[in-house]
């Protein structure tokens, strides 16, 4: 079925550290991973997205890696800021133009 | 550049009265087009997606219905509303299979409805 699990549902952490969002997917027929940004209110917005046939990818303070084998993805935010502070979602998406998307994590960065 | 448009931002309506969302997108062609829903503190469910005119699939079963009347114009209506429509309604453009092969999409700034 189209499931995927994300973790942490909530993340804290001090402006400077760095924050790990994961997800776990169930098709292994899964070939793009996107990552989108939501801050209160908004749209989401997409920040960064990996194909299968990478394993990962970055763009400036934000990467995305890829386990193919294990069928999980994960956001790396390095140097958090207080802007960076939203609700993140991972999705999956398959050669059908469709995205299933995950649950959530909030993240929150003191300063 | 492509633009993608919604309206209204905000709408506050009756149980049992009807609904009509309008979503349009600037700037591309034969886009696929996709209507999500997102209750208070939720993630994004998928309702409806097209591929092109008139062509509508539905991904869970509900009292709301969705027309595609022209290549980027994507309708979501209800006959009678619930308590539990209440959420925000989010129109999302993607690149059709075919055009570079991707599965990028983007959002519109959504519409947040409250049923009463």
């Amino acid at each position: 079925g189209e499931n995927v699990e994300q973790h942490p549902s909530t993340l804290s952490v001090q402006e400077g550290d760095s924050a790990v969002i994961k997800c776990t997917y169930s098709d292994s027929a899964s070939n793009y991973f996107p990552w989108y940004k939501q801050e209160l209110g908004k749209r989401p917005q997409l920040i960064i997205d990996i194909r299968s046939n990478v394993g990962e990818k970055k763009d400036q303070r934000i990467a995305v890696t890829l386990n193919k084998t294990a069928k999980h993805f994960s956001l790396h935010i390095t140097e958090t800021q207080p802007e960076d502070s939203a609700v993140y979602f991972c999705a999956w998406g398959t050669g059908f133009q469709k995205l299933v998307f995950g649950t959530g994590t909030r993240l929150l960065v003191s300063p | 550049s492509q633009t993608i448009h919604q309206w209204p931002a905000t709408l506050v309506q009756p149980v049992g009265s009807p609904l009509s969302l309008e979503c349009t997108v600037e700037g591309t062609s034969n886009p696929n087009l996709y209507w999500y829903r997102q209750a208070a503190g939720r993630g994004l469910q998928l309702l409806f997606y097209s591929v092109g005119i008139g062509q509508i699939s539905s991904e869970v079963p509900q009292n709301l219905s969705a027309s595609r009347p022209q290549d980027r114009q994507f309708i979501l209506s209800s006959k009678k509303l619930l308590l539990s429509d209440s959420g925000f309604y989010l129109c999302a453009w993607g690149s059709p299979m075919g055009e570079k092969i991707n599965n990028e999409q983007f959002f519109g700034p959504g519409t947040r409805l409250t049923v009463l």
